[in-house]
């Protein structure tokens, strides 16, 4: 089984600047993927970015980063260069390699100030 | 990229009437469909999982003889809210999972916003 947790009900950034988003997991399984996944306000979830357990180098994809702390079960994202675009709710969530579902934590929601 | 619609993706319904929200996948078969419900400023909570051709499997606390899950396909599952009552109002999302390619991703539904007077 997995937990995930957000701490962070609520976050804001000026425009062009940096935020980081927290995420901490909980898993018994030994091999697992942990995503970041965006919903705008049209509800879409959107897939953000992913990463494999096993592998230790942390994920990018363009101004998103994660920071992967295997150990501490940590999984950050690192949003750079935010635009206004990026304002929506952020799910962090966790499955198991061999598990179907998607366990999601509580949700940040972003704001980006002009 | 992968497609996941939702129809319909609002409705309004009198209470005691029964609702049925349709997840198809467009571009791809799915052998595993997910249906979620979202409350206001809420996470995803996973109601049920449908594997094609076989009965779906609920979490816990979901009532399964109020939402039937039938997946029909291999692209197309149904959500049915029988006898609605105003506390089954909110957004439901299902998700479907690529059948080949990858780690089977999940790609989302746009979501069903029902309203129940």
């Amino acid at each position: 089984a997995q937990t995930v947790t957000q701490s962070q009900p609520e976050m804001s950034v000026q425009e062009a600047e940096t935020v980081t988003l927290s995420c901490t997991y909980d898993t018994s399984e030994s091999d697992y993927y942990l995503f970041w996944y965006k919903q705008p306000p049209s509800r879409q979830m959107i897939l953000v970015i992913r990463q494999e357990a096993y592998k230790q180098q942390n994920a990018t994809e363009n101004r998103f980063s994660v920071n992967f702390q295997k150990a501490a079960k940590s999984f950050s994202l690192k949003i750079s260069d935010s635009q206004l675009g990026d304002a929506a709710m952020y799910f962090c969530a966790c499955k198991g390699q061999g598990a179907q579902k998607l366990v999601f934590g509580q949700g940040t929601r972003l704001t980006i100030n002009p | 990229g992968a497609v996941v619609s939702q129809h319909p993706s609002w409705v309004i319904c009198k209470s005691g009437t029964s609702v049925k929200i349709e997840c198809r996948s467009l571009d791809f078969q799915a052998t595993t469909m997910f249906w979620y419900r979202q409350f206001p400023k809420k996470s995803l909570m996973l109601m049920a999982t449908s594997n094609e051709g076989s009965k779906a499997t609920y979490e816990q606390g979901v009532e399964k003889d109020k939402f039937l899950i039938n997946h029909a396909s291999l692209t197309l599952s149904t959500l049915t809210v029988t006898s609605a009552h105003p506390e089954d109002s909110s957004f439901y999302i299902c998700s479907a999972r690529r059948l080949a390619g990858g780690w089977n991703e999940q790609f989302f539904g746009p979501g069903t916003r029902l309203t129940v007077l």
